[in-house]
């Protein structure tokens, strides 16, 4: 199985700040790579697909980027509603594989 | 508007088995394969497999292989996920996701979940 290695694994900050998570693929997964963004108690949501292709409706703060396995999102300046948990996805190879996570919390 | 909504809370016994279901509207459900994905308490996300709603092949995941089973009723746009032999370490929310028609297997909406909880 493809293993995908989110860091930090949390990560305290304020509204306004510009703030990136990365995560690192074991092997070759190509542009597939998404991420979703999770609050408790709601469904995970979709937010990047294809690495930097930004899902409908989600604000242009957030983007994402790929340097050989090495994946990152940003997000480019914090809102209340940021705060959250991230995870990253491979949809390569079966089976698909997610990051551990990121709980970003507000500092 | 997409919609995948999801069967209610179940408590079931340890050996016994659950299904879960996700009724799916606002979309040509032949169109997009679902996957399922579960969250035990304190875990992270962790995908379980996924079916081809219009003709019900199945993928799962090695650790669920022969102990889930996934269906598909295409006259009431339902996605079925049934798991045998539960133990206690399948408490969980189990959530269905919708899957791209180009991006297959990239997980666009996802259904509210279903909370399993499994104790004697």
């Amino acid at each position: 199985d493809i293993q995908m290695t989110q860091s930090p694994s949390s990560l305290s900050a304020s509204v306004g700040d510009r703030v990136t998570i990365t995560c690192r693929a074991s092997q070759g997964i190509s542009r597939f790579l998404a991420w979703y963004q999770h609050k408790p108690g709601e469904a995970p949501k979709s937010l990047i697909f294809a690495t930097s292709s930004l899902q409908s409706g989600v604000p242009s703060r957030f983007s994402g980027s790929r340097s050989g396995t090495d994946f990152t999102l940003t997000i480019s300046s914090l809102q209340p509603e940021d705060f959250a948990t991230y995870y990253c996805q491979q949809y390569n190879t079966y089976p698909i594989t997610f990051g551990q996570g990121t709980r970003l919390e507000i500092k | 508007q997409v919609q995948l909504v999801q069967s209610g809370v179940d408590v079931k016994k340890p050996g016994a088995s659950v299904k879960v279901s996700c009724k799916a509207s606002g979309y040509s459900f032949s169109s997009h394969g679902i996957s399922w994905v579960r969250q035990a308490p304190g875990e992270g996300l962790e995908w379980m497999g996924r079916i081809t709603t219009y003709n019900g092949d199945t993928n799962y995941a090695q650790k669920f292989q022969g102990r889930v089973t996934m269906t598909t009723d295409t006259s009431a746009s339902t996605v079925y996920m049934e798991m045998r032999s539960l133990r206690s370490d399948d408490t969980a929310m189990y959530y269905c996701a919708r899957e791209t028609e180009l991006e297959v297997l990239f997980l666009d909406f996802w259904g509210q979940g279903t909370l399993v909880t499994v104790s004697s």
